[in-house]
């Protein structure tokens, strides 16, 4: 069974940059048929799509963020990791790692929340 | 403001069905049959229970179904049930451009 946990730093200051690591068990990334991207949802708001990553690299973004994130793979480790820069309390929100089976999200993680504080 | 539109809540009764629409144009939803549907429990992560318009998951209930008329697609909750209480998001691939985006959302309330 696919399984997806993030992990990193719940508590940011502005002007930081966020990263988070997205680690996969029960499958392998490196599959051709999926990407694997990120999803935030700020607190009480609806879900916002950050952006996709192929294992080989090939990786899409939302156009509002595109300027911030980078969304790269670690085949290696069976991982994929989200950085956004230049960080505000905007960016707050509970963070979700998902498989992207062309075109829907399959499998998602629990989530985590990064705050950003000023 | 996101490409796709969802009514902000629903309400039913218990055993009755409801349609939650998600409109978008006739160059996104209306061209291509790539809508999916997520259920999102308070403090939970979302699920998906429809995907491709129409196709369910392997262990979502088939109370669950999804459809498609011009640029607005449809999720149709049948016989509901307090269960059935959370926030449901349609998402679709829109273009190269824009390879994803989700919709509001609407709140659905059993009454």
């Amino acid at each position: 069974q696919l399984q997806l946990q993030e992990s990193g730093p719940g508590l940011l200051k502005s002007s930081e940059t966020l990263s988070l690591t997205c680690t996969v068990s029960g499958g392998s990334i490196s599959s051709s048929n999926y990407y694997w991207g990120w999803i935030r949802q700020p607190p009480g708001e609806g879900l916002e799509w950050i952006g996709s990553a192929s294992y080989s690299g090939t990786t899409y973004y939302s156009p509002s963020l595109r300027s911030r994130v980078t969304i790269s793979a670690d085949t290696s480790k069976n991982q994929f990791s989200l950085k956004m820069n230049s960080v505000t309390a905007a960016d707050t929100a509970v963070y979700y790692c998902a498989r992207y089976d062309p075109y829907h999200f399959d499998h998602w993680g629990q989530g985590t929340l990064v705050t950003v504080s000023s | 403001q996101s490409a796709l539109t969802q009514p902000a809540s629903v309400s039913g009764s218990p055993g009755q069905s409801i349609t939650i629409s998600c409109s978008g144009t006739s160059s996104d939803v209306g061209r291509y049959n790539h809508v999916s549907w997520y259920q999102q429990h308070p403090g939970k992560a979302p699920k998906l229970i429809i995907y491709a318009v129409t196709k369910r998951p392997s262990g979502v209930s088939d109370r669950f179904s999804g459809s498609k008329s011009g640029n607005t697609a449809s999720l149709t909750i049948s016989g509901l049930q307090a269960e059935d209480e959370a926030a449901y998001y349609c998402g679709s691939w829109i273009s190269n451009s824009i390879p994803y985006v989700f919709a509001t959302g609407t709140q659905v309330t059993v009454l």
